[in-house]
């Protein structure tokens, strides 16, 4: 079973600029979550997606967005881009009930300059 | 909300055992799992306790006390390889189940 791929791995923007992230689940699971980590902050929570719907959001401003397609992927937008949304972002998946695990993909690391 | 708490480095040496502890503060505690994540890398799942007790994979154990809102992860016989940071993370019920993450503990280990 292939495992979570994000797209692209590395990117570069300047401030003011939007970005558009890509997370592709593992087949059959139905549950996207994305993370922001930030040295010494842990993974913070953004949102997740089940079903294409948004089921859980974390407290992030609203230049944070995300959508999830009828075949699972998902795409995590940032706008208005701040220094301070530099940062590795993660994408997991999960079967998305009670199930134990998630799985991550690599992240993508943004550098905002 | 949810509140994790974990030290934020430890170092070890090879051979030698490591605890590494967890407390957190939470309404509808429904789990808690452990992850690892090298520099550079995806975090992973270690394991997971729902239920207080001592659970074993392999070289890791991990402990759960939900009386204590107290857990830790136990990591026998270190090798190099174990450096890393290790995340703890709670589930609640009543909603998606997603992990709250801790910030993290630096495992260090030296020869």
């Amino acid at each position: 079973k292939a495992g979570v791929t994000q797209t692209p791995r590395y990117l570069i923007k300047t401030r003011g600029q939007q970005v558009t992230l890509s997370c592709s689940p593992i087949s059959g699971h139905r549950s996207v979550s994305w993370y922001q980590q930030t040295p010494g902050q842990g993974l913070q929570f953004l949102f997740e997606y089940f079903s294409e719907t948004q089921r859980n959001k974390g407290n992030f401003p609203g230049r944070f967005s995300g959508r999830q397609f009828s075949n699972s992927r998902s795409e995590m937008n940032v706008s208005t881009l701040e220094l301070g949304d530099s940062a590795l972002y993660l994408c997991a998946s999960s079967s998305g009930g009670t199930g134990n695990e998630q799985f991550f993909g690599p992240g993508t690391r943004l550098t905002v300059l | 909300g949810q509140s994790l708490e974990q030290p934020s480095e430890v170092t070890a040496v090879e051979g030698a055992i490591v605890q590494i502890n967890c407390t957190y503060q939470t309404s509808g505690f429904y789990g808690l799992s452990w992850y690892q994540q090298h520099d550079g890398g995806a975090p992973t799942f270690l394991s997971y306790n729902g239920l207080d007790g001592l659970e074993e994979t392999g070289r890791f154990s991990s402990f759960l006390s939900r009386s204590d809102s107290y857990g830790y992860l136990l990591l026998q016989e270190l090798q190099m390889k174990d450096s890393a940071s290790y995340f703890c993370a709670v589930r609640v019920s009543g909603g998606s189940y997603i992990p709250t993450f801790g910030r993290g503990t630096s495992l260090i280990v030296h020869p």
